[in-house]
């Protein structure tokens, strides 16, 4: 079974600077997808960004990009110019391929982004 | 865009009773998805449809049963409740030709609480 591990429960970063959160995961699996997801306290879950591990290069989607190190299993988040927005709680999923693949979740890193 | 509609949004049920949660998928997808988030936790996996066949099951107490319906929305029937049901319950959908690792778009959740 595939685990996802984020071993920063928190994380602080001041507006308009940039903070990393980071993510490893185990699997045996060759081919699979990585996310980023997005919990504001509303709870809603918002996707961030996605990558799949067949490609080499790394995933961005404007202010955030993710650094993936397929050898190292390690998909880790960056948010450039943190906005107050950015504030949540963030969850590492991991996915096989295959119709109808669940998603397995980190226990996720709430970020706060203060003034 | 269309999203992924859950209902109710907020359940209050007493323990022993039943709960019935409704999930809409967005247009066109075929596959759904429940999860389970516990206060403080991260989404668990429970079961997934997809063109309204069961495709996955996970940690789904045999108190629960699920099925997908000819127009694709999904429901989870929940009988004699307990107090450790209470959390917020995800539907995600996908497209299962939907291309890079058929991302699952989340609904805004149903909350529960059993008392």
């Amino acid at each position: 079974a595939q685990t996802v591990t984020q071993s920063q429960p928190e994380m602080s970063v001041q507006e308009a600077e940039t903070v990393t959160l980071s993510c490893t995961y185990d699997t045996s699996e060759s081919d699979y997808y990585l996310f980023w997801y997005k919990q504001p306290p509303s709870r809603q879950m918002i996707l961030v960004i996605r990558q799949e591990a067949y490609k080499q290069q790394n995933a961005t989607e404007n202010r955030f990009s993710v650094n993936f190190q397929k050898a190292a299993k390690s998909f880790s988040l960056k948010i450039s110019d943190s906005q107050l927005g950015d504030a949540a709680m963030y969850f590492c999923a991991y996915r096989s391929t295959g119709t109808a693949s669940k998603l397995t979740f980190g226990t996720g890193t709430r970020l706060q982004v203060t003034l | 865009a269309a999203g992924v509609i859950q209902s109710p949004r907020h359940l209050i049920k007493e323990k022993r009773e039943t709960a019935t949660l409704k999930c809409y998928p967005i247009p066109r997808h075929d596959t759904v998805y429940w999860y389970q988030q516990g206060p403080g936790q991260d989404p668990q996996f429970l079961i997934s449809f997809y063109e309204k066949m069961q495709s996955d099951k996970g940690s789904i107490p045999d108190r629960f049963s699920a099925q997908q319906f000819s127009d694709y929305h999904s429901e989870l029937n929940m009988s004699s409740l307990e107090l450790g049901d209470s959390a917020l319950y995800f539907c995600a959908s996908s497209l299962s030709a939907g291309g890079p690792g058929e991302t699952q778009y989340f609904g805004p959740g149903t909350r529960l609480l059993v008392l």
